[in-house]
């Protein structure tokens, strides 16, 4: 089973509000990603977790916070958003992060911050 | 760095053949392909690997070509499922962590 399931798949929120997007597989894999696509665009990474730290932080402003709490959860929390985030935030995972392996994306959260 | 991908767009009808390329000015060691449908999130279609491996999981093949540093994607008898937006993506030696993807190529199938 290759899947890697997001919720919600919908978020409407203001500016002040505070949010989170949540993203789960159970393939056993080491390595979780977050990636955000603006319309028309490709995914951009944002974060890498590997074996459950962060390896990577793409220079993503901290209104958005990510944490990986196991190894099959990978959450990220937004606070006070711009309507410019507004976008397709897209989980993924993949064995580890070595090359060759195939990351698997998750559906997507569209998210509409107003 | 952002790999190439040309066209940007190609329209076929159904039955016809399409070749997408994606073209780097790092050397490669793996290029990963995706087929993303308006609204959906993007499937994999095949690895590529440095020294010619490849793994894929639908019937469509694909070239890497160390050399020129290119990778292209054959798609042959296209059908109307075969729209969509293909992404390639690369990454450095050894690692998928920092892929980046291509600007992407527009499918179009007609009946």
């Amino acid at each position: 089973d290759t899947e890697v399931t997001q919720t919600p798949k919908h978020l409407v929120m203001g500016m002040t509000n505070k949010k989170s997007l949540k993203c789960e597989q159970h393939m056993g894999h080491r390595a979780m990603y977050w990636y955000k696509q603006k319309a028309k665009k490709p995914p951009e990474l944002m974060f890498v977790y590997s074996y459950e730290k962060l390896s990577i932080n793409e220079s993503v402003p901290s209104r958005f916070s990510p944490e990986c709490p196991n190894s099959s959860l990978l959450n990220l929390h937004l606070h006070a958003l711009q309507p410019e985030d507004s976008a397709l935030y897209l989980c993924a995972s993949s064995q580890d992060g070595k090359g060759g392996n195939t990351i698997y994306f998750g559906e997507g959260s569209w998210l509409t911050v107003v | 760095q952002q790999p190439v991908q040309s066209p940007q767009a190609v329209i076929l009808r159904e039955g016809e053949d399409a070749v997408i390329n994606c073209s780097s000015s790092k050397a490669l060691y793996s290029v990963h392909w995706y087929r993303q449908k308006h609204g959906e999130a993007p499937v994999f279609l095949m690895i590529l690997l440095k020294g010619g491996e490849q793994k894929g999981h639908e019937k469509i093949s694909a070239s890497f070509n160390e050399k020129k540093q290119q990778s292209s994607l054959y798609l042959t008898a296209s059908q109307l499922s075969y729209s969509g937006t293909y992404f390639c993506g690369t990454g450095p030696w050894g690692s998928n962590y920092k892929l980046t993807f291509g600007k992407g190529t527009l499918l179009t199938v007609n009946p």
